[in-house]
Parts: C-alpha cells; sequence; structure tokens
C-alpha cells in the first residue's frame, strides 16, 4: 500500500514553454502533498505543500507564479512550471502519507531539461 | 526551521565492511525516515522510525528522540548498498539532511 505515482519520469522542454507534472496517490487519500527539487549531488529542497481544495503555501525564495500548483482532488496535485528556463532544469518529487503510522511515501520523481 | 545534520558526508568501504551513519536534529521531530536514492532517482523507504530500534535484513536504525539523533547500521556491505543515503525529519512537512554518499567496492 501507500503508492505514489509521478508523470512524466522525465521531460525535455524547449525554454519559454510551459511543463505539467503529475502526482497521484494510488491507493489513499491525501489531503496534503508535498514538492520537491533536487538539484545533482545536492539534498532534497521542500518547495511547496499542496492541500485539496485550497491554495498552495510555498516555501521561501520559491516563485508561486512561476511553479503553479493544483490539487483539485483528494488523489491529484499537480505541478506546472511556466514559462520554463534552463535553470529551472532539475529533479522534482513529490510526496504524500496517508497516515503517520507508514510515514511519508515518495513518487518516482521527473527530471526537468529545459533547452 | 529544523536543523538536520548527516555524517559522515562520504563513506567509500570495502565490500563486506560494517558501517554507521548518523543523523541529528534540532528540534523534536513527529516522524523520522531513512531512504536510499538509488541511481535512478528513486527514494527507497528503508525505516519508519521516530524512536526506538528496527532491524530490516543487514540494516537497522536506532533513534533517540530524547538526545535527537538517529543511527543507521549497516552490516556485510555489497555494491548494491552504494548511493545516497538521507535522514528526513517530520514536523508538519518532511525536511531533509544533506546525505551521505556511500561507495561500496568490490
Amino acid at each position: 500500500g501507500a503508492v505514489v505515482s509521478q508523470h512524466p519520469s522525465w521531460v525535455i522542454c524547449k525554454s519559454g514553454t510551459s511543463v505539467k507534472i503529475e502526482c497521484r496517490s494510488l491507493d489513499f487519500q491525501a489531503t496534503t502533498m508535498f514538492w520537491y527539487r533536487q538539484f545533482p549531488k545536492q539534498s532534497l529542497m521542500l518547495m511547496a505543500t499542496s492541500n485539496e481544495g485550497s491554495k498552495a503555501t510555498y516555501e521561501q525564495g520559491v516563485e508561486k507564479d512561476k511553479f503553479l500548483i493544483n490539487h483539485a482532488s483528494l488523489t491529484l496535485s499537480t505541478l506546472t512550471v511556466t514559462s520554463a528556463h534552463p535553470e529551472d532544469s532539475s529533479f522534482y518529487i513529490c510526496s504524500a502519507s496517508p497516515t503517520g503510522v507508514y510515514g511519508y511515501t515518495f513518487g518516482s520523481g521527473t527530471r526537468l531539461t529545459v533547452v | 526551521g529544523i536543523q538536520v545534520e548527516q555524517s559522515p558526508p562520504d563513506l567509500i568501504l570495502q565490500e563486506g565492511a560494517n558501517s554507521t551513519l548518523r543523523c541529528n536534529f534540532s528540534d523534536s521531530v513527529n516522524n523520522l525516515q531513512w531512504f536510499h536514492q538509488n541511481p535512478w532517482g528513486q527514494l527507497i523507504n528503508l525505516f519508519y522510525i521516530p524512536s526506538g530500534t528496527k532491524q530490516n535484513g543487514r540494516l537497522s536504525a536506532t533513534t533517540v528522540a530524547t538526545e535527537r539523533y538517529s543511527l543507521l547500521y549497516i552490516s556485510s556491505s555489497q555494491t548494491t548498498d552504494s548511493g545516497v543515503y538521507f535522514c528526513a525529519v517530520e514536523q508538519g512537512d518532511m525536511r531533509f539532511g544533506a546525505g551521505t554518499r556511500l561507495t561500496v567496492k568490490p
């Protein structure tokens, strides 16, 4: 149980275009999901907390107009990178937790390359 | 915010050796997890361990919540153990340490 699916696994896009990444909880409902970004050889940094039915909360320094988060259902959160630039190239990972008993489960990540 | 420190940052072992990875955190936490990140980026959950000791095969972990640290033990290391090990703590959201990069040589 407690599976989080993330799609796509990798994407290459042109500078200036937008990219949408999906995060789904397959066997549980998640009122809250989290989005992380990881640059090469660095740790995972929390970008934002996605709340079902309400606005996401962003960490300091993360541009909310650039990284649009939508959590329209209890099983789906999306992250849209708008007007992507090469510096947005990174590994993006989402996570969620069904309860406090099992901890947090992470998606397989999306490797974004902006050319 | 909470600080999570992992040591050592890098570790090189010969196959068959044992190792201990440490995670210190600066405040009380609801949850602590150890992850192994494979070369493809997938985070593999090793332990959910807010306190106490757990074992899973060659791996075991101990968290002493009152002293704000956790240890991950790897015994009889194998080349497939190579990768980055992260400690993450939760206070409403999960925060990660910088990781320990483990290389196991044959």
